[in-house]
């Protein structure tokens, strides 16, 4: 069983629906980062959080926005996705901003129309 | 900047007989490294890692890996493969400061009865 939890683990959306993605760790970590993976690929690293502050923006398009409320929250703000948008989204956490290992979630698996 | 080299996209090995995947990274000065996996339908898990110290290294679920700064290598290293090894294996190197990960493309290990 993973530490970090993802929901939902599937979701299907249209280009101009508003959804968003949800991660949550009770482990005290205070950094958090999200990746997308798309198939056979490596993770790509697209925010990370250090403190519930945005740390760093590896230039991700407008469309998805983060959000940190709390020290054990993470969202992911989706909106007028593209159909290269489909991939699986990662969450991590870990005790400070790159501290190792980064416990990973098992992902949510999203489909653009 | 740092980079990670995995050079087998896929390796197959029957039950029970050892296993190496290579990896090769790229960076000025010692990096940290990493070893992940990745099951299908979940996220990644953190084999083990080198930071200093004592070039091999030992991990979870059996691993080994070895870090030669000559060959700029720190291969994986498995005895007596199992079944459920079969999974994607993903080479990191952490540098710069922030010490985040960047992964190498990924060896997918099939393993035969």
């Amino acid at each position: 069983d993973t530490e970090v939890t993802q929901t939902p683990k599937h979701l299907v959306m249209g280009m101009t629906n508003k959804k968003s993605l949800k991660c949550e760790q009770h482990m005290g970590h205070r950094a958090m980062y999200w990746y997308k993976q798309k198939a056979k690929k490596p993770p790509e690293l697209m925010f990370v959080y250090s403190y519930e502050k945005l740390s760093i923006n590896e230039s991700v398009p407008s469309r998805f926005s983060p959000e940190c409320p709390n020290s054990s929250l993470l969202n992911l703000h989706l909106h007028a996705l593209q159909p290269e948008d489909s991939a699986l989204y990662l969450c991590a956490s870990s005790l400070s901003k790159g501290d190792q290992p980064q416990h990973f979630g098992d992902g949510t698996r999203l489909s653009i129309l | 900047a740092q980079s990670v080299t995995q050079p087998d996209i896929h390796i197959t090995v029957s039950e029970g007989a050892s296993l190496e995947l290579r990896c090769n990274y790229s960076y000025g000065a010692t990096p940290y490294l990493f070893w992940y996996v990745q099951s299908p339908g979940q996220g990644l898990q953190l084999l083990l890692k080198y930071f200093s110290g004592d070039t091999l290294v030992q991990g979870i679920k059996g691993f080994e890996a070895e870090f030669k700064r000559s060959q700029s290598s720190f291969n994986l290293r498995k005895p007596s493969v199992h079944w459920s090894d079969a999974a994607e294996y993903f080479c990191a190197v952490g540098a710069g400061g922030s010490y985040i990960p960047t992964f190498g493309r990924g060896t997918s290990l099939i393993v035969h009865p």
